[in-house]
């Protein structure tokens, strides 16, 4: 079965403190890895996906990696709008139409 | 372009009455799915479909349903509601059969008395 841990559950940041979120998974034959950014009252918005161990993908001040257990999402010099939930994701070859979610880590960034 | 689109968004019930959520995703998406969200159990999915056919489902009773129409909306029903039936539901569709990325729609709020 497939499982994701992500951690820590909460992080609080000053304004400018860089950071890195951590999601560790299992799964039998990884099609993908996603990363998705949740505001209160929304749904979750996708951010990254990512295929295969060493790949890389950055959109401002967010960068999420890939190893062959874990990824983690990097937040150099944040600021309070980044302040979410983000949510890993992973789909395997062997679960057609399903996505595994972790619990999340709630960010807050204080000015 | 519009977005997934949910309703009700808010709904409230009581144990043992049922309820139907409606889905209709993104022109063009032919792959609907519908996830649970509660504080304690986070994530969970629930069912999958793609092209009125239901591809996977996740560990829930049997009071919890589901459909897909031609038009790729989707639907979702349970019955004989129980208190831990409340929850935020989520719906996301995307493009193709193994298309990855999921677009969500905000939700519908049950909340069950």
């Amino acid at each position: 079965e497939d499982q994701v841990t992500q951690s820590p559950e909460a992080l609080r940041l000053q304004e400018g403190e860089s950071s890195s979120l951590n999601c560790s998974y299992t799964v039998s034959g990884l099609r993908g890895l996603f990363w998705y950014r949740q505001d209160p009252g929304k749904g979750p918005e996708f951010l990254f996906t990512l295929y295969s161990a060493g790949e890389e993908k950055e959109k401002e001040r967010l960068k999420a990696t890939l190893t062959k257990k874990e990824s983690f999402l990097h937040i150099t010099a944040p600021k309070p709008e980044d302040s979410a939930t983000y949510l890993c994701a992973v789909r395997s070859y062997t679960n057609a139409g399903k996505s595994t979610f972790g619990d999340g880590t709630t960010l807050t960034v204080k000015p | 372009k519009a977005g997934v689109t949910q309703t009700p968004r808010y709904l409230i019930k009581t144990r043992g009455q049922q309820v139907t959520l409606s889905c209709s995703p993104i022109s063009g998406h032919r792959s609907v799915s519908w996830y649970q969200q509660t504080p304690g159990q986070g994530l969970q999915f629930l069912f999958e479909y793609f092209s009125e056919t239901q591809r996977n489902k996740g560990n829930f009773p049997g009071r919890f349903s589901g459909r897909q129409f031609s038009n790729s909306r989707s639907e979702m029903n349970v019955s004989t509601l129980e208190l831990g039936d409340s929850a935020l539901y989520l719906c996301a569709s995307s493009l193709g059969q193994e298309a990855n990325v999921l677009t969500f729609g905000a939700g519908s709020r049950l909340t069950v008395l």
